[in-house]
């Protein structure tokens, strides 16, 4: 098992520019999540889905956009870059509601000039 | 609002030292709180807990909650320079899977 893979690792835009952030899990997860980490802090929770097709908003979903089509996949689309999203992405996934260990993939730090 | 609040931010000690680290919250409809330990990169699993008093421990880590104070404390004893990270706490609250994060606790263990 590969567990969550997140690409790219590194990525630098200019503000307005879109680009998506790819999360794929292949532990057959049904909960998986996007997060930004910012110094200082903890981590923020962008969205997240519950299973296939189902997705929702979390703490700071502004600017980002994601959609669910597969168990394996949670790709996370930025619409029109801006510099408040430079952060660190971190993508996780869970098995179940009784099974609350989320596993993290190894995060897509994001600069925006 | 929801919100996950640790204490202390930031914790310098010696090896052998016995830390507790604090996690409080606010959150509607608790469902369950975690422990994580980010190092370098991504947070990795430490702790669940959902019912009060009850102990989960592993090693020289332990961790118990308190849902009528609303709290969570983290236990390390023996410190050692591995356990150089930061500790972050996770409330999930009203909708499975929606997860609140305290700013996290940055320990670091001197030789």
């Amino acid at each position: 098992n590969a567990g969550v893979t997140q690409t790219p690792k590194f990525q630098v835009l200019k503000t307005g520019q879109s680009m998506t952030l790819q999360c794929a899990q292949d532990m057959n997860h049904e909960y998986m999540s996007w997060y930004r980490q910012d110094p200082g802090m903890g981590l923020r929770l962008i969205h997240y889905s519950v299973g296939a097709g189902i997705t929702d908003q979390g703490e700071v979903p502004n600017g980002y956009n994601v959609s669910r089509s597969t168990t394996e996949d949670f790709p996370l689309r930025l619409l029109s870059a801006a510099p408040s999203q430079t952060s660190v992405y971190f993508c996780a996934s869970s098995y179940d509601r009784q099974s609350y260990e989320q596993y993290f993939g190894p995060g897509t730090r994001l600069t925006v000039t | 609002e929801d919100k996950v609040v640790q204490s202390p931010l930031s914790l310098v000690v010696h090896e052998g030292d016995t830390v507790t680290l604090n996690c409080s919250y606010e959150v509607t409809n608790f469902r369950s709180l975690l422990w994580y330990k980010q190092e370098k990169k991504a947070p990795t699993f430490l702790f669940m807990l959902t019912s009060s008093g009850i102990e989960k421990k592993s090693g020289r880590l332990s961790s118990i909650l308190d849902k009528k104070e609303l709290f969570s404390i983290l236990n390390i004893t023996a410190t050692q320079t591995g356990d150089s990270a930061v500790y972050l706490c996770a409330v999930e609250g009203n909708n499975f899977n929606k997860f609140y994060f305290g700013s996290g606790t940055k320990l670091n263990v001197k030789p």
